[in-house]
Formats: structure tokens, sequence, C-alpha cells
């Protein structure tokens, strides 16, 4: 059972738009959500994330934006650049004395110069 | 260390092998986790260890796999009798209790092939 869904494994975006990466989750007791990117041969690193508190948080380029009554999570990149090219995760964990993450299958980003 | 490191990068092994896997989590980091990524997939969660308490080992996809974390520190993950179906990328990651807002910090991890 997938808990934590991304839909689309792959997205190409022109350089200087914008880039959307989306998740849904089906845990109601998630109660935080991270994004995080990973490079090829290295490990995934992380990006921002969200508390189940808050509909929306910026860092920069980077926003994040939740929807819970539809269990929707959004990763939007503004302007996009070459370098953010890599493999974005979604994740969320619900508060408890694992905090283990449970992640998505991924989506390669590709911004094209 | 400054990041979580892994050992070795890469393992070739034959089916039927055990093979051990080793991560240094970062210095002062009581949580260290395992996770796997096959080809295709997701992250799997396999293990975690936070500190003295008895390790979450709700994601072992089977009893050929186990991991023990020595002094609160090193941990390492076993796999016995290795299968096919085994290959895939193991990553380590470890956090501070408090590190809920800045997630885990992961190592580059190990690609295991069982030939």
């Amino acid at each position: 059972d997938q808990q934590v869904k991304q839909n689309s494994p792959s997205l190409s975006v022109q350089e200087g738009r914008i880039s959307i990466l989306n998740c849904d989750y089906t845990n109601s007791m998630f109660d935080y959500f991270l994004w995080y990117k990973k490079y090829p041969a290295e490990g995934p690193t992380f990006l921002i994330s969200i508390s189940s508190i808050k509909d929306k948080n910026e860092d920069g380029r980077f926003t994040v934006f939740l929807n819970k009554s539809a269990k929707h999570l959004s990763l939007h990149i503004v302007p996009s650049q070459p370098g953010d090219s890599a493999v974005y995760f979604c994740a969320a964990s619900s508060r408890g004395a694992t905090n283990k993450l449970i992640f998505g299958t991924g989506t390669l980003l590709a911004v094209q110069p | 260390g400054a990041g979580v490191s892994q050992s070795p990068s890469n393992k070739v092994t034959e089916k039927g092998k055990d093979v051990e896997l080793r991560c240094d989590p970062i210095s002062g980091h009581t949580a260290l986790y395992w996770y796997r990524q096959s080809l295709g997939q997701g992250l799997e969660f396999l293990i975690y260890f936070q500190g003295n308490s008895a390790p979450d080992k709700s994601g072992l996809p089977s009893d050929r796999f186990s991991a023990e974390r020595t002094g609160g520190s090193v941990s390492t993950l076993t796999i016995q009798r290795t299968q096919q179906e085994d290959s895939a990328v193991y990553l380590c990651a470890s956090s501070t209790p408090r590190d809920r807002d800045y997630g885990y910090t992961f190592g580059s991890g190990t690609r295991l092939t069982v030939v």
C-alpha cells in the first residue's frame, strides 16, 4: 500500500519557468511533510518542509503548498534553473516515537537551458 | 565527521553470500535510519535506532536482514544469503530528535549488486 504517491515519474521545464511537482498521501495521521532532492550517486538532501498546521511554506525559490482536505501537497520552484535537475522525493511522517519518513517514488525534473 | 559516511560505496556479491554494510552517522546524532532504494522505486524504510531504545525493525523485508548499532554510533546492516532481489542502493541517515524541521541527513549510499 503506497501511502505517499508521486504520480508523475518525470517532468521537463524550460529554464526560468515554474516547476510544479505534486504529491498525494492517504494516511490522515501524517502531520509533517518534506521534500528531498537527489542527484545521481548521492544521498537525498533535505529541501523544504511543512507542518500540517500550515498551508504554505516558502524558502527562496522553493514553496511548498499543503491541501489537507485533498491530502495533496506540491512543490513550486520559481524560476527553475538547470542545476535544479534532479529527482525530487516527497516524504511524510506522523508524530511518534519512530518519526520515520515514508517516501514517494520520486519525480525526475529536467530543466532545459 | 561532517556528514554521514557509508562504506563500501559499491559492493558486488554472489547470490547466497553474506554482506555487511557500514554507516557512520554524524557525531551527536542519536537517531539512525536505514532505507533502501530499488530500481525505479522510492525509498523503503528498513530499520530505525534511537538512543538506547529498542530499534524499530518493522521495515526489514525478511529474517535474512539484521542491523545493529554499537555504542550508539556506528551501525552495520547485515544481509545473509543474499538474493538478486536484494540488489539496491542502501541508504543510511541520521538526525537529532529535534530535527523534524530539517529532516534527516543521508549518506551517499552503498550500491549492492547480487549476481
